[in-house]
């Protein structure tokens, strides 16, 4: 069956702009969670769904970054206000609900702050 | 805090050559390890280590878990050029909801 897929796999923007990020994840997995990779370095938590509800965001950098998931499917993470150092690779997982420990991930989508 | 620390940052090594990576970690309510594989940019997943000294194996990759000394390996044998890749080690901590993530480890493979 399909895996997680992310859409763009790149973006380029400008400081200063809103972005949005989206991820669809595998058929039947209620849990999402997103990732930001820096380079040359491992990929760091930012935000987990059970379902439609934010359950941990406690990886969320500041309030320029949100993120949801309206119908439990499909997730989107928007940054307002970029940054330069928002400049990164985001990944999105998901798994099955009892097995949070068993991520599937996307390619992930590379975001580039001019 | 938990800490994740990956060695060695980076490994150049010839086909056929053995290589052992080593992942360390200090992760309250330890519940599982896990290893992934990142050529460019979706990790895939290798192996889940729940119990220690129990090895786990694929093909020329083998994976073991201490966790009284906090520590993983990944073994991988005669190695070939598509062993080229970042390898990740990720605990997961029973407490909280997501992998904490090591810096991990690139390894090149010559031919």
């Amino acid at each position: 069956g399909a895996g997680v897929s992310q859409t763009p796999s790149n973006k380029v923007t400008e400081k200063g702009k809103y972005v949005e990020l989206r991820c669809d994840p595998i058929s039947g997995h209620t849990a999402l969670y997103w990732y930001r990779q820096s380079l040359g370095q491992g990929p760091e938590f930012l935000i987990y769904f059970q379902g439609t509800g934010a359950a941990d965001d406690s990886g969320l950098p500041n309030d320029r970054f949100f993120a949801v998931r309206p119908e439990g499917s499909v997730s989107t993470l928007k940054i307002q206000r970029t940054e330069r150092g928002d400049s990164a690779v985001y990944l999105c997982a998901s798994s099955l609900a009892g097995a949070i420990d068993t991520q599937y991930f996307g390619p992930g989508t590379r975001l580039t702050v001019l | 805090e938990d800490k994740v620390v990956q060695s060695p940052l980076s490994l150049v090594v010839h086909e056929g050559d053995t290589v052992t990576l080593n992942c360390s970690y200090e992760v309250t309510n330890f519940r599982s390890l896990l290893w992934y594989k990142q050529e460019k940019k979706a990790p895939t997943f290798l192996f889940m280590l729940t119990s220690s000294g129990i090895e786990k194996k694929s093909g020329r990759l083998s994976s073991i878990l201490d966790k009284k000394e906090l520590f993983s390996i990944l073994n991988i044998t005669a190695t070939q050029t598509g062993d080229s890749a970042v390898y990740l080690c990720a605990p997961y901590n029973n407490a909280g909801n997501m992998l904490t993530f090591g810096g991990g480890t690139r390894l090149m493979v010559k031919p």
